[in-house]
């Protein structure tokens, strides 16, 4: 079945450093791939997505770009801020018939300190 | 365009009772999920709804059910409540296909 599999948290930077959160992910055919942010005490919101090989989603400063030859959707961002500590969540969503639900990796939490 | 609004924001019941949890999605949308996360976990696929009708099911116990009514809307009911269903329950929508999911700010359910 489908699964997405991201590098386990926390992970601490500090502010302006570099982020990478790497994503990869297994799936019949061509899914979706996704990128949500959890702040504390909300729900996710939807920080950037990619339907086809090659896409490139950004947002916000981050960027992800959907790599069907290394089935692999990491996460970047140049230089973070105080205000990106969150937990991120990569996510995939197959087509069609039973498949067309989101399914979600482990979640990464970032602390982003002054 | 209001967003995906659930209610209550909290529920607090004792082991053994029902819980109802209610899920309004962004107008147009037709399919409504359900995802349950607990504390210091993922999030856990439970319901998937369209038109209507339940499209998938999750790896969750019969005691996990729910329905969508005609104006979309949505409702989940967890019978015979147990501790470790504790947990913060997300709703959300989607327009269908490749189209993302946007959630609300769910419900906290514990049960002591």
């Amino acid at each position: 079945g489908n699964s997405v599999t991201q590098m386990e948290g926390p992970v601490t930077l500090s502010e302006e450093a570099f982020l990478t959160i790497n994503c990869t992910y297994t799936a019949t055919g061509y899914p979706s791939l996704f990128w949500y942010v959890q702040y504390p005490g909300e729900g996710l919101q939807l920080l950037l997505k990619a339907t086809k090989a090659d896409d490139k989603g950004s947002n916000k400063g981050f960027e992800a770009t959907y790599r069907k030859e290394t089935t692999s959707f990491h996460l970047e961002k140049g230089s973070v801020q105080v205000s990106d500590s969150a937990v991120y969540f990569c996510a995939l969503k197959g087509r069609g018939g039973g498949y067309n639900k989101l399914i979600f990796g482990a979640g990464t939490r970032l602390a982003v300190h002054p | 365009e209001a967003g995906v609004t659930q209610s209550p924001t909290h529920l607090i019941k004792t082991r053994g009772q029902q819980a109802t949890l209610r899920c309004s999605p962004i107008s147009g949308h037709t399919s409504v999920y359900w995802y349950q996360q607990a504390l210091g976990l993922g999030l856990q696929f439970l319901l998937w709804y369209d038109e209507g009708e339940e499209r998938n099911r999750g790896n969750f116990p019969p005691r996990f059910s729910g329905r969508q009514f005609p104006n979309y809307s949505s409702e989940l009911n967890v019978n015979a409540l147990e501790l470790e269903d504790s947990a913060l329950y997300l709703c959300a929508s989607s327009l269908g296909d490749t189209s993302p999911l946007h959630f609300g700010n769910g419900t906290r359910l514990t049960v002591t």
